[in-house]
């Protein structure tokens, strides 16, 4: 069993404060690592996908990933109440066919 | 754009009932997943498709079955609906490769089995 942990939650953070979001994985052979957030109700959409160790940025978004050590975090600069939501971790790769296993989610709460 | 697309938004099935939940993609693409999320449970894979008429068993995949005739298309079967089977029903697809790249979801099923 592939398995993806996340810090459980619930976080909270004040407008304007940077919240950062952890996950590990169990399979060393795991080569593409996923952020996804997904609203109440709604279906997950992708936010950062990163494949090779060192921090990528996206606005206000930076995914790390770091293999040696099987983690993968993201940091939400200058938080705002729309990023309010469950944050998926998820993690895949050739060598388990393709599949996706993903963690339970993080839930953030941004406080105005 | 990618889209993923759910035939129902909402559903409700009486127990007993065979129930079909439909999933086309307009990508082309190879890999075509089935989840199931429930509350502090996450996201389980119930079958996924890497080809046409070819599937693979995920994590839960008791009590359901797929099929896959055309490249565009994935249904989730429900054989004979239960009341632990009420739950929001994800599909998604992706492209193959060399790498894996990003999963797209659909907008979700909430079907609910009484």
């Amino acid at each position: 069993q592939k398995e993806v942990e996340q810090n459980s939650g619930p976080l909270s953070v004040p407008e304007g404060a940077i919240a950062s979001l952890n996950c590990t994985y169990s399979d060393r052979g795991s080569q593409s690592f996923f952020w996804y957030r997904q609203y109440s109700g709604k279906s997950p959409e992708l936010i950062m996908s990163i494949y090779s160790n060192g921090d990528k940025e996206d606005g206000r978004f930076t995914a790390q990933l770091n293999k040696a050590s099987q983690y993968v975090s993201l940091l939400i600069r200058d938080s705002q109440p729309s990023d309010s939501a469950t944050y998926l971790c998820a993690v895949a790769g050739v060598n388990t066919g393709n599949q996706f296993y993903f963690g339970t989610g993080t839930s953030l709460t941004v406080i105005p | 754009d990618v889209k993923v697309t759910q035939s129902s938004r909402y559903l409700v099935k009486r127990t007993g009932e065979k129930v079909f939940l439909e999933c086309v993609q307009d990508m082309d693409h190879e890999n075509m997943f089935w989840y199931r999320q429930d509350p502090g449970l996450g996201l389980r894979l119930i079958y996924f498709s890497y080809d046409v008429k070819m599937k693979e068993k995920g994590d839960i995949p008791e009590g359901y079955s797929v099929s896959r005739e055309k490249k565009e298309r994935f249904s989730l079967i429900l054989e004979s609906a239960s009341t632990n089977q009420t739950s929001m029903y994800l599909c998604a697809s992706s492209l193959s490769g060399l790498g894996v790249t990003e999963a797209f979801f659909g907008q979700g099923t909430r079907l609910t089995v009484v």
